[in-house]
């Protein structure tokens, strides 16, 4: 099974609500990452956790909040946005070690709309 | 900071030609992918490239890697209108698990 799933699909929130996105391997990768992704832009890089904890946070705003609570499941929850955070958020997950390992699989993503 | 830079970033061409996309990249890495983005979808993996030299071919596509002259180029042959699609190289900057960093994409469409 090379499959990581991302729920929910589709997500409109507004301004003030809290809601969470998540995403589950079951592929035993060790290492999770989240990618933001707007609109006819590349990927970027948002959080990676290895063995559980957080190893990499490129300077997201504290309104994004992840999560890891096993080595099968990534959350990322998400408080207080703004219209600008529209984007499909990507989750994806690898080994941690060397050679085709670290290979990135990715799920198929959360498009989120903030109103 | 590493940088990728992919060119050209937009390509119309005709069913049948061959067509090569570049990617370059700033920093000594010696692991390289490929991936393939349908509107509205996901990233598919299509290639992944480990060291000095490597060769993959899939298909239509073939993929290379010069890390000497960090370099990257996927090769389009006798192209189809199925393999229209945004094409993203990445390169992993570090050890253990790092997040990659993506060219900016060349939006591939592939006319009959």
């Amino acid at each position: 099974d090379t499959e990581v799933t991302q729920t929910p699909k589709h997500l409109v929130m507004g301004m003030t609500n809290k809601k969470s996105l998540k995403c589950e391997q079951h592929m035993g990768h060790r290492a999770m990452y989240w990618y933001k992704q707007k609109a006819k832009k590349p990927p970027e890089l948002m959080f990676v956790y290895s063995y559980e904890k957080l190893s990499i946070n490129e300077s997201v705003p504290s309104r994004f909040s992840p999560e890891c609570p096993n080595s099968s499941l990534l959350n990322l929850h998400l408080h207080a946005l703004q219209p600008e955070d529209s984007a499909l958020y990507l989750c994806a997950s690898s080994q941690v070690g060397g050679g085709d390992r670290r290979e990135q699989y990715f799920g198929p993503g959360t498009r989120l709309t903030v109103t | 900071e590493l940088k990728v830079e992919q060119n050209p970033l937009f390509l119309s061409m005709q069913e049948g030609k061959n067509y090569t996309i570049y990617c370059n990249y700033s920093t000594t890495s010696d692991r390289l992918y490929w991936y393939r983005q349908d509107p509205g979808k996901s990233l598919e993996s299509l290639f992944v490239l480990l060291s000095n030299g490597a060769v993959k071919q899939e298909g239509r596509l073939m993929a290379s890697l010069d890390t000497k002259a960090r370099l990257s180029t996927l090769h389009i042959t006798a192209a189809v209108h199925d393999l229209s699609a945004t094409y993203f190289c990445a390169v992993l900057s570090g050890g253990g698990a790092d997040g990659l960093t993506f060219g900016k994409g060349t939006h591939l469409i592939i006319q009959p």
